[in-house]
């Protein structure tokens, strides 16, 4: 079955500082992967989506790569600021209507 | 507020009683999806909804779980003879089927414990 492994252990890096969080996958590849973000006590909220045809997508701080050799994504936050302190998952479709999720990596950026 | 809105936010219930979860996703949105999360954890699919039509459900998902979306609108949860491992926060979400939407729109979740 499809599995998705992300940083278990939490992320800690100094305000200014690119935060990079990985997700890795097994079986095969999926057509798109999605980011989300998640604080405590709240639903994930979407970030990006970036397809397996694309090697990298980007929207103001972030920045999602695909590497479909690898069965990676990279997620990146340049110029971190304490706000961006959340989970932040990594999900895909596994073909049919199903989403899975990774178990989320913590960030937390020091001020 | 035209999020996804789901009641109760919290549930608090003893083992072996029934319980049942609402979901009103956005209003234009055809795709509908519960997932289960625990401490620690990802959201973990629970069933899809296309419109009124339940296309999937997880193999995890016991004979104790039923979800219902009549209509295509609202969509309602229900764990029957509730189990202490029940106890997780239950997520809706839902998205729209077209062109390059494939983004799904989170609920807040309903907190259920189960003692």
């Amino acid at each position: 079955s499809q599995k998705i492994e992300q940083n278990s252990e939490a992320l800690n890096i100094q305000e200014g500082k690119t935060a990079t969080l990985t997700c890795n996958y097994t079986n095969y590849s999926p057509a798109y992967l999605q980011w989300y973000r998640q604080d405590p006590g709240r639903g994930p909220v979407f970030l990006l989506l970036i397809r397996e045809n694309e090697k990298e997508k980007r929207k103001e701080r972030l920045k999602v790569t695909f590497d479909t050799t690898l069965k990676q994504s990279l997620f990146h936050i340049t110029a971190s600021q304490p706000a961006d302190s959340a989970t932040y998952l990594c999900a895909l479709e596994t073909g049919g209507f199903k989403t899975i999720f990774g178990a989320g990596t913590r960030l937390f950026v020091k001020a | 507020d035209t999020g996804v809105s789901q009641n109760p936010r919290h549930k608090i219930t003893k083992r072996g009683q029934n319980v049942t979860f609402r979901c009103d996703p956005i209003s234009e949105h055809n795709r509908l999806y519960w997932y289960r999360q625990t401490l620690g954890q990802g959201p973990e699919f629970l069933t899809y909804f296309q419109n009124e039509a339940q296309l999937e459900k997880s193999r995890l998902l016991s004979d104790r779980f039923s979800a219902e979306r009549p209509k295509g609108s609202f969509s309602t949860l229900e764990i029957q003879r509730t189990e202490q491992g029940d106890s997780a926060m239950y997520l809706c979400a839902s998205s729209y089927r077209g062109p390059g939407a494939y983004e799904q729109y989170f609920g807040p979740g309903t907190r259920l414990t189960v003692t």
